[in-house]
């Protein structure tokens, strides 16, 4: 079975400081993994994705992710944090790509404030 | 790029009352839809999953009768929320996939209210 941890429901930054938002995963089998961002009351947004290409994964609005095997880690940083940035953030596991029985498996969320 | 469009974006309905919700693949064809439900300040709960033309495969603890889920064309998946009840207000979000580049997009979410 495959499960995503997001260590910090809550991560308070300054403006321009460095944003980490930690994500570790578990799978029986190679993964794909996201990161989606959630304004309130909408949908989401996807981050970026590493589906087994190049370790280092950069997506939009300047973050990027780096996928550790070793540490069965994925998470996602910003070297400058802007106000804008203050959203929830989920990582996501695919079981199975995507295949036709794949499905996508949440972390629980972290909700990043970034402070003037 | 890949739009999901659902709709509606808000609805309060009375108690004992149905709701549809629709998702639609704008600009690509999505075999296989999701619907997920979210609680304040929680993360999204996958309730099934909808195959195109066969029955939605519901996860554990969803009742199936109570969240009826069609998924009768390439780009159009519904959710009837039936005999609603204020424990049934909550955040439902559709999503679909996609072969190829697109992968997974969600759509913007709707915010059901029972009254």
């Amino acid at each position: 079975a495959q499960s995503v941890t997001q260590l910090g429901s809550h991560v308070s930054v300054s403006e321009g400081a460095l944003v980490l938002l930690r994500c570790n995963y578990s799978s029986s089998v190679p993964p794909y993994l996201f990161w989606y961002v959630q304004y309130p009351n909408q949908g989401l947004q996807l981050l970026l994705k590493y589906t087994s290409a190049a370790t280092l994964v950069k997506g939009i609005n300047g973050f990027e992710a780096e996928f550790k095997k070793s540490e069965t880690s994925f998470h996602l940083t910003k070297p400058s944090a802007h106000m804008s940035d203050a959203a929830e953030y989920f990582c996501a596991v695919s079981n199975q790509g995507y295949s036709s029985a794949s499905k996508i498996i949440f972390g629980s969320g972290t909700r990043l404030s970034i402070r003037p | 790029g890949a739009v999901v469009s659902q709709h509606p974006s808000w609805v309060i309905c009375k108690s004992g009352t149905s709701v549809k919700i629709e998702c639609r693949s704008l600009d690509f064809q999505a075999t296989t839809m999701f619907w997920y439900r979210q609680f304040p300040k929680q993360s999204l709960m996958l309730m099934a999953t909808s195959n195109e033309g066969s029955k939605a495969t519901y996860e554990q603890g969803v009742e199936k009768d109570k969240f009826l889920i069609n998924h009768a064309s390439l780009t159009l998946s519904t959710l009837t929320v039936t005999s609603a009840h204020p424990e049934d207000s909550s955040f439902y979000i559709c999503s679909a996939r996609a072969e190829g580049i697109y992968g997974y997009t969600f759509g913007s979410g709707t915010r059901l209210t029972v009254v």
